[in-house]
């Protein structure tokens, strides 16, 4: 059974400074891994999406890694800003036929002012 | 954005009563999807949609069923409430082949009195 785990649970760090959140997966054979972000009382806003072939997808500020032999997923977030605050989850998709979703739990990302 | 609305956006409701919940797109993705997110659990699958008349059950289906008699309609219903089903709900949507990024809606919060 698929399980996706995130650590840690919650994350504060000062604005400005370069920041990377985990996500670890327990079954390589995925079809791709996608990385959200969720505001508070708010719908998930998807950031990336890396196909299991790929090794990393950029989007401005961010970059995410995927090293599907390890079973590991980062997000890397550049010069951070208070407007980065939020929830970040990945979740992992285990085949194209197969169409289930397993979600992390997610990071609380603070960035202080 | 994706075009993704659900309804109502709020509900209670009591212990007992069928309950039915609304999810319309506007992209013409094949894929539909209900989750419910729960705190300490993060998002579950329930039920999804691989086409027109086509569904699965997904982690936590029981007390749920879907219909989709429409490509852009996914119903949810609860056919009898229970305080355990008090979550928030979010549809999600996303076109088959290789991309396969999701998207998500506003979401649904149901309090089962």
């Amino acid at each position: 059974k698929q399980e996706v785990t995130q650590i840690p649970a919650a994350l504060s760090v000062p604005e400005g400074e370069n920041l990377v959140l985990n996500c670890s997966f327990t079954d390589s054979a995925i079809y791709n891994l996608q990385w959200f972000r969720q505001d508070p009382g708010k719908g998930l806003t998807s950031l990336l999406l890396i196909q299991s072939s790929q090794r990393e997808q950029t989007s401005g500020r961010l970059n995410a890694s995927l090293d599907k032999s390890s079973g590991r997923s980062t997000l890397y977030i550049a010069a951070s800003q208070p407007g980065d605050s939020a929830t970040y989850l990945c979740a992992v998709r285990r085949g194209n036929r197969d169409d289930k979703i397993i979600f992390g739990k997610g990071t609380r990302l603070h960035i202080l002012p | 954005d994706a075009g993704i609305t659900q309804s109502p956006r709020h509900k209670v409701t009591e212990t007992g009563t069928p309950v039915t919940l609304r999810c319309h797109q506007t992209e013409n993705h094949r894929y539909m999807y209900w989750y419910r997110q729960d705190p300490g659990h993060g998002l579950r699958l329930i039920h999804y949609s691989y086409g027109v008349k086509d569904t699965d059950k997904g982690e936590v289906s029981d007390g749920y069923s879907v219909s989709r008699s429409k490509t852009e309609d996914f119903l949810l219903t609860l056919e009898s409430a229970t305080s355990s089903q008090t979550s928030v709900y979010f549809c999600a949507i996303s076109e088959s082949g290789v991309n396969n990024e999701q998207f998500f809606g506003p979401g649904t919060r149901l309090t089962v009195l």
